[in-house]
């Protein structure tokens, strides 16, 4: 079954680096996601992005978070100078069309910032 | 706002009853809402989704009933099992425009923790 793979699982960074997630989609999927979930919390939308540009994006995604694809086949969440508060599960989710249902998620990337 | 919360925070059952796992959201505009299942390490799994134009969906095990009256969501799960047990969440979205396409912003609530006991 076609899964949504993510790297790092788990990523250690000082305050102030950057920090760069990585996702595979489901090669037949056109919508991409990132979300979060802060430990213990809910998870929450930080962007989707559609036809190489980026469709909506919460008020949490701001000028520190960036997301591209570089080719055709990863989807990145850099964060350019991480805070403490970054530290969460980011998931990479992707859908096949417009959203009608389904968000296939990745089984996240862990990042602590120390 | 949007919000979308749970009564329960968590739920303890025994292998073999129904669980029923709710949660309200306060969004009249909200017309697709979808229950997840996380496990422990994982992202979450989607289980079944309902439009606002329906009031109960069943799939598998689980049945979902909306009542937009109330703004209630429900999930039931039949004969519950021990694999069933994780932390389970609604979501909402709202379409964004009048074709109904949506961009997969997702509202989730705060999750209910099902455990299931053999």
């Amino acid at each position: 079954e076609p899964e949504v793979t993510q790297t790092p699982s788990h990523q250690v960074t000082q305050m102030g680096q950057e920090v760069i997630l990585r996702c595979v989609p489901i090669s037949n999927h056109l919508y991409f996601y990132w979300y979060r979930q802060i430990l213990g919390q809910k998870v929450e939308f930080l962007v989707s992005f559609y036809n190489n540009e980026i469709s909506e994006k919460s008020e949490i995604f701001d000028d520190q978070f960036s997301v591209e694809r570089p080719d055709g086949s990863n989807f990145t969440l850099k964060i350019r100078s991480t805070k403490l508060e970054d530290s969460a599960m980011y998931f990479c989710a992707s859908s096949e069309l417009s959203f009608n249902g389904e968000l296939f998620f990745g089984e996240g990337s862990r990042l602590t910032v120390l | 706002g949007e919000n979308v919360g749970l009564h329960l925070p968590t739920l303890s059952v025994q292998e073999g009853d129904n669980s029923i796992i709710n949660c309200a959201y306060s969004n009249s505009a909200s017309d697709y809402f979808i229950w997840y299942k996380q496990e422990s390490g994982k992202g979450p799994q989607f289980i079944i989704d309902i439009r606002s134009n329906m009031d109960k969906r069943q799939g598998q095990r689980v049945t979902v009933l909306l009542n937009k009256t109330v703004k209630h969501l429900s999930l039931q799960i039949a004969a519950t099992q021990p694999g069933d047990s994780a932390v389970y969440f609604c979501a909402e979205n709202r379409s964004r425009n009048a074709g109904g396409t949506s961009y997969g912003k997702l509202t989730f609530g705060q999750g209910t923790i099902l455990t299931v006991h053999p």
